[in-house]
């Protein structure tokens, strides 16, 4: 598998407070995702990047930014925390070459709480 | 909207019975198709990744099948055992461009029983 970390792994926030996720990838995966997953709604798209300092806003971008200033690292902000964004958070990346053209690695997410 | 489904939502058997997970998507201009399994409180596991020009692969005892035309995949399982328990979600790739739509299906959730 790919070397995709998270962090933090876990974390209790309170309502209003800014709160930042960290990818790291050491694959040199030139495209990196940012999905929330919820009961019921299944993996949903917040942030993509194309490339360093290139982003986009996917599905569910609202309170939600995200930064890429080196290949290997994606940081998704939560400018103020919503009880909404309570949600497990997961960071994907892939290649466009190779065998494995186009297949998305995940890490192993993020269970955050918003109190 | 482009939308993919998994039929069943969730599924028992007993060991050693084979077995068919159901995908399917709206749209037939896909790039990929891409079978993974996440465990509980875990992440995502990529099992099988289909190419739009492949109509299956295999791995061990996984198929997954691809047919377009009828916006249809299969994800078969030979001869499942109890480690075989876990959410199998597909995602669909539509189109070729920057943003690599994937969109994910709900997933099936399978118990496999010793």
């Amino acid at each position: 598998d790919a070397g995709i970390t998270q962090s933090p792994r876990h974390k209790v926030t309170e309502t209003g407070t800014p709160v930042t996720l960290r990818c790291h990838q050491t694959e040199n995966h030139r495209y990196m995702y940012w999905y929330r997953q919820d009961p019921g709604h299944g993996l949903r798209l917040i942030h993509y990047s194309y490339g360093v300092k290139d982003t986009d806003k996917g599905e569910v971008s609202d309170g939600y930014s995200v930064s890429r200033s080196k290949t290997e690292d994606f940081l998704l902000t939560l400018e103020s925390a919503t009880s909404s964004q309570t949600s497990v958070y997961f960071c994907a990346s892939h290649s466009r070459g190779g065998t494995s053209y186009n297949e998305q690695f995940f890490g192993p997410g993020t269970r955050l709480t918003v109190l | 909207k482009q939308e993919v489904t998994q039929i069943p939502a969730a599924l028992s058997v007993p060991e050693g019975e084979n077995l068919v997970l159901n995908c399917s998507f709206t749209d037939s201009a896909i790039y990929n198709l891409q079978w993974f399994r996440q465990d509980p409180g875990k992440g995502l596991t990529s099992l099988l990744l289909i190419q739009s020009s492949q109509r299956e692969q295999t791995s061990g005892r996984l198929n997954a099948s691809l047919d377009k035309s009828s916006g249809r995949s299969t994800l078969y399982i030979a001869a499942s055992q109890p480690g075989d328990s876990a959410t199998y979600l597909c995602a669909v790739v539509f189109g070729d461009n920057y943003g690599q739509n994937f969109v994910f299906g709900p997933g099936t959730r399978l118990s496999v029983l010793p």
